[in-house]
């Protein structure tokens, strides 16, 4: 079936560095990624999305870029915060049902 | 504007035992979502509604899950009976009408412990 691979699991890096998430995707026709942020028992956020036509989007210290050749796209965050430690997900839109497949998560923490 | 709305936070039953779940979408979005969420992983459509129709439910364990959606607004998904491995969270989510490139939203989600 169709699947969306994320790296890393895990990721530490010191306050005001840039944190890089990457997701993999699987169905080619997919068209509409977005991320999510969910800290500790509570509930997923969207955070940025980004859509097949687009090879890149910013808003303020988070990006994402999409690359459909190769049927990845990446999180960024500079200047990152403590407050940015969070699990973060990568979703795809499975073309056709307005289904999402989510990756499986990236802790990020930040460390003061 | 309120976000999605679900009951109760937390539950905790023994195994071969019912349990139920509530959710309240955003007013006026069309579409609602069930997820369940193992620790440590991303969370996995069970079933997704169009107003009171289901959309897509080929990821629903029906020999013990259900779900209804009767009036196009609340919904509520069914344990019965609950297996240890169904422990997880349970997000609901909702979208304006399901259409290509829509946000979801989450609800707070909840925590099942079956023991």
């Amino acid at each position: 079936g169709e699947n969306v691979e994320q790296h890393p699991s895990t990721l530490s890096v010191q306050e005001g560095d840039s944190a890089v998430i990457k997701c993999t995707y699987s169905d080619s026709a997919s068209n509409y990624f977005p991320w999510y942020k969910q800290e500790l028992g509570k509930r997923p956020q969207l955070i940025i999305d980004i859509r097949s036509n687009v090879g890149e989007k910013k808003d303020q210290r988070i990006a994402v870029t999409l690359n459909k050749t190769a049927k990845h796209f990446s999180l960024h965050i500079t200047e990152t915060q403590p407050e940015d430690s969070a699990v973060y997900f990568c979703a795809a839109e499975l073309s056709g049902t307005y289904k999402y497949i989510f990756g499986t998560g990236t802790r990020l923490k930040v460390l003061a | 504007e309120a976000g999605v709305a679900q009951s109760p936070r937390y539950k905790i039953i023994e195994k071969r035992q019912s349990v139920a779940f509530w959710c309240n979408p955003i007013s006026g979005h069309a579409t609602l979502y069930w997820y369940q969420q193992i620790l440590g992983q991303g969370p996995k459509l069970l079933i997704q509604f169009q107003n009171n129709g289901v959309v897509d439910d080929s990821q629903l364990p029906k020999d013990r899950f259900s779900a209804e959606r009767l009036k196009g607004v609340d919904s509520t998904l069914k344990i019965q009976p609950a297996k240890l491995e169904d422990s997880a969270v349970y997000l609901c989510a909702s979208s304006l009408d399901g259409a290509n490139f829509e946000s979801q939203y989450f609800g707070p989600g909840t925590r099942l412990l079956v023991l």
